[in-house]
C-alpha cells in the first residue's frame, strides 16, 4: 500500500504566482518529512524539510505546511520561477517503528509557465 | 568536490545474467541507501545501510543484494535479474540517517532483456 500519496501527477502554474504542491499520508508514526526536487536526468536534491512538532518551516520561497490531524502536507513556493519546474517528491520516515527506511511519494510534475 | 558516483550509468543486460552497480561517496556519510524510480511509483527503497556491516531491508528488497564492507561503499546486486527490475536506480547518502539531507547520484538506467 502507498503509504505517502501525491495525488496530482502534473501542475502548471504562471511564472510569478504560487505553486501549491500537495501530499498525504497514511502511517500516523511517521515523524519527519522531506521534499525533493528532480530535473531530468540528475538524481533528486534537497529541498526543505519539517519536523511533526512543527506545523510549518520556510526556506527562502518554499514553504512546507504540515496538517497531522489531517495527515496532509503541503509544499508552497511563492513566486514561482520557470527554473522551479521540474519533479517534486514528498518523503516520511518513522524512526521508531521502521527504523531508517524513508517512503516515498508518485511525485508531480511542476511547469512554470514564463 | 562531494559527490554520489555510480557505475555505470546505462546498462542492458540479459534475463539471469549477474550484474553490480558501484556506488561511492566522499563525503564520510554513515548512511546510504538505494532507490529505484518508476513511472507512476515515484521512488522506491530497495535497502539502505546505517554503517559499515549494517545493512537492512526497505520496501521493495526481492532480488536485490547489497553489502558495506567500506563506508564509501555501496554497491547494489542483482544475482539474477529479471525484466521487472527494469528501472532507473538512484543511490544516495547522508550523514547519519533519512531524515538528514541526502544526496543522491546521477542514476543507472537498467534495461533487463
Amino acid at each position: 500500500d502507498q503509504q505517502v500519496k501525491q495525488n496530482s501527477p502534473s501542475l502548471s502554474v504562471q511564472e510569478g504566482r504560487i505553486s501549491i504542491l500537495n501530499c498525504d499520508y497514511t502511517n500516523s508514526m511517521f515523524d519527519y518529512f522531506l521534499w525533493y526536487k528532480k530535473y531530468p536526468a540528475e538524481g533528486p536534491t534537497f529541498l526543505i524539510s519539517i519536523s511533526s512538532i512543527k506545523d510549518k518551516n520556510e526556506d527562502g520561497r518554499f514553504t512546507v505546511f504540515l496538517n497531522k490531524s489531517a495527515k496532509h502536507l503541503s509544499l508552497h513556493i511563492v513566486p514561482s520561477q520557470p527554473g522551479d519546474s521540474a519533479v517534486y517528491f514528498c518523503a516520511a520516515s518513522a524512526y521508531e517503528t521502521s527504523g531508517s527506511r524513508l517512503t516515498f511519494g508518485e511525485g508531480t510534475q511542476l511547469t512554470v509557465n514564463p | 568536490e562531494a559527490q554520489v558516483t555510480q557505475n555505470p550509468r546505462y546498462l542492458i543486460t540479459v534475463t539471469g545474467k549477474k550484474l553490480t552497480v558501484t556506488c561511492s561517496q566522499n563525503m564520510n556519510h554513515e548512511y546510504m541507501s538505494w532507490y529505484r524510480q518508476d513511472p507512476g511509483l515515484g521512488l522506491r527503497q530497495i535497502y539502505y545501510s546505517m554503517n559499515v556491516e549494517v545493512t537492512d531491508k526497505g520496501d521493495v528488497p526481492e532480488g536485490y543484494k547489497v553489502s558495506r564492507k567500506e563506508k564509501r561503499n555501496f554497491p547494489l546486486i542483482l544475482e539474477s535479474p529479471s525484466p521487472n527490475q527494469t528501472s532507473l536506480y538512484f543511490c544516495a547518502s547522508s550523514l547519519l540517517g533519512p531524515q538528514e539531507t541526502q544526496y543522491f547520484g546521477p542514476g543507472t538506467r537498467l534495461l533487463v532483456l
